[in-house]
């Protein structure tokens, strides 16, 4: 298994409270992700990084910022969450190898609801 | 618009049978394709990825064959095994340079005893 820990793995919590999701790694890998996966849509990118300090915006980052501030440390935070962030959150590391992209691994999930 | 489809939500097979899960994609940049195998409260495994120079790269049980021509790859499970029973996602990008995976909606597949 790749070493990624995603913290917290279940979270419930109210609509306007501030909300910060936690991803570890121990692979020293260069690029981390969030994606979020809801029924009927497969999975989303939120953000992205390709190293400390350089983050990218993905496909459904309204809402949702990041930071990485260390190699294996990525978070993402909901400034004041609404009902339809309700989903499962997931990390994901890669690297690449010369020029080549190599695949994704992914953390095992954090299920926040908002009430 | 939906760069990688994948037209089937479930599919059900016998054991020991072949399964043949499909995606679609339309952009034409995309040169790196994988699949991606998860199980109910678990972050998704890769399984297999094939570049746009091959045309099939196999794996124990899993070979992936890419089309493109056709824009289309498919995953074939043979033997299929209960353990199989997933759901997979096809996901694609360009081999080079800092573009993120773009994820099919997944097809659910079911290995019936």
């Amino acid at each position: 298994d790749a070493g990624i820990t995603q913290s917290p793995r279940h979270k419930v919590t109210e609509t306007g409270t501030p909300v910060t999701l936690r991803c570890h790694q121990t692979e020293n890998h260069r690029y981390m992700y969030w994606y979020r996966q809801d029924p009927g849509h497969g999975l989303r990118l939120i953000h992205y990084s390709y190293g400390v300090k350089d983050t990218d915006k993905g496909e459904v980052s309204d809402g949702y910022s990041v930071s990485r501030s260390k190699t294996e440390d990525f978070l993402l935070t909901l400034e004041s969450a609404t009902s339809s962030q309700t989903s499962v959150y997931f990390c994901a590391i890669s690297e690449a190898k010369g020029t080549s992209n190599q695949p994704q691994h992914f953390g095992d999930g954090t299920r926040l609801s908002i009430l | 618009d939906q760069q990688v489809k994948q037209n089937s939500p479930s599919l059900s097979v016998q054991e020991g049978r072949i399964s043949i899960l499909n995606c679609d994609y339309t952009n034409s940049m995309f040169d790196y394709f994988l699949w991606y195998k998860k199980y109910p409260a678990e972050g998704p495994t890769f399984l297999i990825s094939i570049s746009s120079i091959k045309d099939k790269n196999e794996d124990g049980r899993f070979t992936v064959f890419l089309n493109k021509s056709a824009k289309h790859l498919s995953l074939h499970i043979v033997p299929s095994q209960p353990g199989d029973s997933a759901v997979y996602f096809c996901a694609a990008s360009r081999l080079s340079g800092n573009t993120p995976l773009v994820f099919g909606k997944g097809t659910r597949l079911s290995v019936i005893a």
